[in-house]
């Protein structure tokens, strides 16, 4: 079992409307968890990351963790063309450490 | 801003020679990491650095060293440049551990080992 996964898409979903990214990890000691975005040949960026259980909305981003079912998930609202790119969810096994693990990605295309 | 550079963005190399990437980061960051990106198989870890001459391993080292005489320089070495070892290659930094520390991306190098 991989220790991070997602679906690798592509997920398409018209202008305006919610996408939907999730992605499940086998960690269960796991501290904190990032949502990076990566443009066709470009290095990734981070959108926003999340360590509590619950929901963290960030304008039009919210992140969604749920530590029982160990699953992370990306809501992106009111999508744009521009927000077409690839997803990649990224776990921090340790809180004393940057070490990341991250998923294979997600990728989003978001047509007019 | 802060700023990640890498040496190239487009590298060729030969079998069996010795090839280094470098990266420079502005920002005084602690923590330094190396990542080959392929397609299907994500962003690995080769090998990361929280100080100064201290290193420790990722998930893929084999192949590869580092070097860090500097605190804003982090040097990627392959020994042999082998064909498997055709990737992207990103460098990232970030501020402090503490887990919760954006970790900032270069440019990427396109390696290709013919």
């Amino acid at each position: 079992q991989k220790e991070v996964e997602q679906n690798s898409g592509p997920l398409s979903v018209p202008e305006g409307a919610i996408a939907s990214l999730n992605c499940t990890y086998s960690d269960r000691g796991s501290q904190s968890f990032f949502w990076y975005r990566q443009y066709s040949g470009k290095s990734p960026e981070l959108i926003m990351f999340i360590y509590s259980n619950g929901d963290k909305e960030d304008g039009r981003f919210t992140a969604q963790l749920n530590k029982a079912s160990q699953y992370v998930s990306l809501l992106i609202r009111d999508s744009q063309p521009s927000d077409s790119a690839t997803y990649l969810c990224a776990v921090n096994l340790r809180y004393n450490t940057d070490k990341l693990i991250f998923g294979t990605g997600t990728r989003l295309q978001v047509f007019p | 801003d802060v700023k990640v550079t890498q040496s190239s963005r487009y590298l060729v190399k030969r079998t069996g020679e010795k090839v280094f990437l470098e990266c420079v980061q502005d920002m005084d960051h602690e923590n330094m990491f190396w990542y080959r990106q392929d397609p299907g198989l994500g962003l690995r870890l080769i090998y990361f650095s929280y100080d100064v001459k201290m290193k420790e391993k990722g998930d893929i080292p084999e192949g590869y060293s580092v070097s860090r005489e500097k605190k804003e320089r982090f040097s990627l070495i392959l020994e042999s440049a082998s064909t498997n070892q055709t990737s992207m290659y990103l460098c990232a930094s970030s501020l402090l551990a503490g887990g919760n520390n954006e970790q900032f991306f270069g440019p990427g190098t396109r390696l290709t080992v013919l």
